[in-house]
């Protein structure tokens, strides 16, 4: 069964750039039936996806965060990674891996989710 | 970009039907896929493709979509079903959107 984990810093400072991980196990993140996302929720608020990428590197950006965002992925670690530019208080939230298949019949594998806290 | 609205909130009687919509603009054109999640959770997929349930959900969800709303429907809403509840689309335009999420209370 594939399992989604992220990590990184739980404390990020205005300004700065947010960094994660999600590292995949039970299988390949090079298999090519799926597209790995980001999405975020701050605290107490609804799901906003970040964006996704798929194993040959093609990304889609959620447009309203497109300009400070990067995913990218290292198949060699079974990982892919978010950046997000230029963080303020807005950014604070719990940050999860997902994964959809390029059939688009939803997102059913999650990570746990982290907790990102962007603060001085 | 394409926008999804959900109710802040639905309420139901223990062993009755609840009923959360999901509005788009001719979202019946669009597959759409519901979530539900728990308090300090990871969000859980219940319908997936308007209808279709995922091994291991109860058949007591259910999905419809037509037009310009999507319905999940709980048939004999139990406690255990109390949750946020997230309807997902794929727009060409926007990428992923979500809906605003529900919160269900089972009274």
């Amino acid at each position: 069964q594939v399992q989604l984990q992220e990590s990184g810093p739980g404390l990020v400072k205005p300004s700065q750039t947010l960094s994660l991980t999600c590292t995949v196990s039970g299988g390949s993140i090079s298999s090519g039936s799926y597209y790995w996302s980001w999405i975020r929720q701050p605290a107490g608020k609804g799901l906003e996806w970040i964006g996704r990428i798929y194993t040959s590197g093609s990304t889609n950006y959620n447009p309203s965060l497109k300009s400070r965002v990067t995913i990218s992925v290292d198949t060699s670690k079974n990982q892919f990674s978010l950046k997000l530019s230029s963080v303020t208080a807005a950014d604070t939230a719990v940050y999860y891996c997902a994964r959809d298949s390029i059939v688009r019949d939803g997102y059913r594998r999650w990570g746990q989710g982290t907790l990102v806290t962007v603060s001085s | 970009s394409y926008e999804l609205t959900q109710p802040l909130s639905v309420s139901v009687a223990l062993g009755q039907t609840a009923r959360i919509t999901c509005g788009g603009n001719n979202i019946g054109s669009k597959n759409v896929h519901w979530y539900q999640q728990k308090p300090g959770q990871a969000p859980v997929l219940v319908i997936y493709r308007d209808s279709n349930r995922p091994s291991g959900i109860p058949e007591r969800f259910s999905g419809s979509n037509s037009g310009n709303t999507a319905t999940l429907t709980i048939s004999r809403a139990q406690a255990g079903d109390e949750a946020d509840y997230y309807c997902q689309v794929w727009d060409s335009s926007t990428g992923v959107v979500f809906g605003g999420g529900t919160k269900l209370t089972v009274l």
